[in-house]
């Protein structure tokens, strides 16, 4: 069956230190992916998308995710976080042309000030 | 322009009770979803509508009913609510194949307690 595994459940960092949070997916063909990312108490927000081309994505507040087809991967990075970042991290894949979008169980990452 | 409107924000249903969650959109997106979250299992997908008129099970469609009422609307059904289905319920929609619109834009959630 076709899934979304997040390697870290929790991830605690200091202010400006670096970030990196792991994606795999097991879907084969041309996929999309996506980052989202849930501020506590509210909805997710699309971070950044991947479709075709280039496959390192920058994507809002600093945010960068690379693609790695051969790995099945799509990892989130972030050179410097902040104490706004602070939130639930959720990536996500749909197949191309396919209502199914499935997302991973979601990385918590606190940021200590 | 509200994006993807869900109501109610809250709710708390006894045992056996029945509700209905609405969603709608303003986007004119094809496709509309219903997941539920729950801590440390992710979004999980309830059930999904390609288009008017049709809907399809996700991964974990049992105790839920769905109605593709229009392009705008999609509604979730809980017939006999369960303690199990105690959740943050999020509708969302999107037009899978247009690279614009592809992503999927969130409701603000429904956290429905079933006691």
């Amino acid at each position: 069956a076709q899934s979304v595994s997040q390697h870290n459940h929790h991830v605690i960092l200091s202010e400006a230190a670096s970030l990196e949070l792991g994606c795999n997916y097991s879907y084969g063909g041309t996929v999309n992916l996506f980052w989202y990312v849930q501020y506590p108490g509210q909805h997710l927000q699309l971070l950044l998308k991947y479709f075709s081309g280039d496959p390192l994505v920058k994507g809002i507040k600093g945010f960068e995710a690379e693609f790695i087809k051969s790995k099945f991967s799509f990892n989130l990075r972030k050179p410097s976080v902040q104490w706004s970042d602070t939130a639930e991290y959720f990536c996500a894949v749909n197949q191309y042309n396919n209502n199914d979008m499935r997302f991973g169980a979601g990385t918590r990452l606190t940021v200590k000030p | 322009n509200a994006g993807v409107t869900q109501t109610p924000k809250f709710q708390v249903l006894k045992t056996g009770q029945s509700m209905t969650l609405q969603c709608a959109q303003d986007m004119n997106h094809n496709s509309m979803y219903w997941y539920r979250q729950d801590p440390g299992m992710g979004l999980r997908l309830i059930y999904y509508s390609a288009s008017e008129g049709t809907t399809d099970k996700g991964e974990v469609p049992n105790g839920y009913n769905v109605s593709r009422l229009n392009k705008r609307e999609f509604s979730l059904r809980l017939e006999s609510a369960a303690p199990s289905q105690t959740s943050v319920y999020f509708c969302a929609s999107s037009s899978p194949g247009q690279a614009i619109d592809t992503e999927a834009f969130f409701g603000q959630g429904t956290r429905l307690t079933v006691v």
